[in-house]
């Protein structure tokens, strides 16, 4: 049973780059939920999508946009990258009429040097 | 909107002892609440979760949890840790009706020492 997978696992990007960071969902499931864990902190929410649109955004500037595709996966990019936002950005999916089932992905460790 | 709160950022505790984490929400509606599992390097895991019902929650590894809606806690507990167990734990709240997302507070980190 494929679980959440994203990619890649680990990436070094230069402050100003832009990165774009994947997830396929759990098979089965509808809705894509994208999370920022700064080190030694919890998972913040930065948005999520269901039948490709963005449903959901927390509190994360412009430069973070996203997209889901017809096969439900998704994709989260950040423009004009800042040291701040290094982190471990994990993506969790589930289904839209059951928001008690969250399958979260091993993450992508995104480094800003 | 929910917000929660975990009380302890660490707790060390010796092997074959029992330890409680615990986990403090606010909400101004009804709640579904979790609690998931990080090991170094990882994502997340779920230990058990409260949709309904029985407020005494078993999870995986020997895991259980109560919840208490008049004081607003969830706080997770183990009779007796593991090596193994060294983590930090989340506790996260959603609401029911979907139209919040999934909220978490800043971690525990358990230390088993030998």
């Amino acid at each position: 049973d494929a679980g959440v997978t994203q990619s890649p696992t680990h990436l070094i990007k230069t402050r100003g780059q832009q990165v774009t960071l994947r997830c396929s969902p759990k098979s089965g499931h509808d809705t894509v939920s994208w999370y920022q864990q700064a080190l030694g902190q919890g998972p913040q929410f930065i948005f999520q999508y269901y039948e490709e649109e963005e449903r959901q955004r927390g509190n994360f500037p412009d430069r973070f946009s996203g997209h889901q595709f017809p096969n439900y996966s998704s994709e989260l990019n950040v423009n004009a990258l800042l040291l701040g936002d290094s982190a471990l950005y994990l993506c969790a999916s589930s289904l839209i009429r059951k928001n008690y089932g969250y399958t979260f992905g091993s993450g992508t460790r995104l480094t800003v040097v | 909107a929910q917000s929660v709160t975990q009380l302890d950022s660490q707790v060390p505790v010796f092997e074959e002892a029992p330890v409680e984490l615990r986990c403090n929400y606010s909400s101004s509606v009804s709640v579904y609440l979790f609690w998931y599992v990080q090991y170094p390097n990882q994502g997340l895991q779920l230990l058990l979760k409260y949709l309904s019902g029985s407020t005494l929650v078993k999870g995986i590894n020997g895991f259980e949890a109560e919840f208490n809606k008049s004081q607003t806690s969830f706080h997770l507990r183990k009779p007796s840790v593991h090596i193994s167990d060294t983590a930090e734990y989340f506790c996260a709240v959603s609401d029911r009706s979907g139209n919040t997302p999934l909220v978490f507070g800043k971690g525990t980190r358990l230390s088993v020492i030998a």
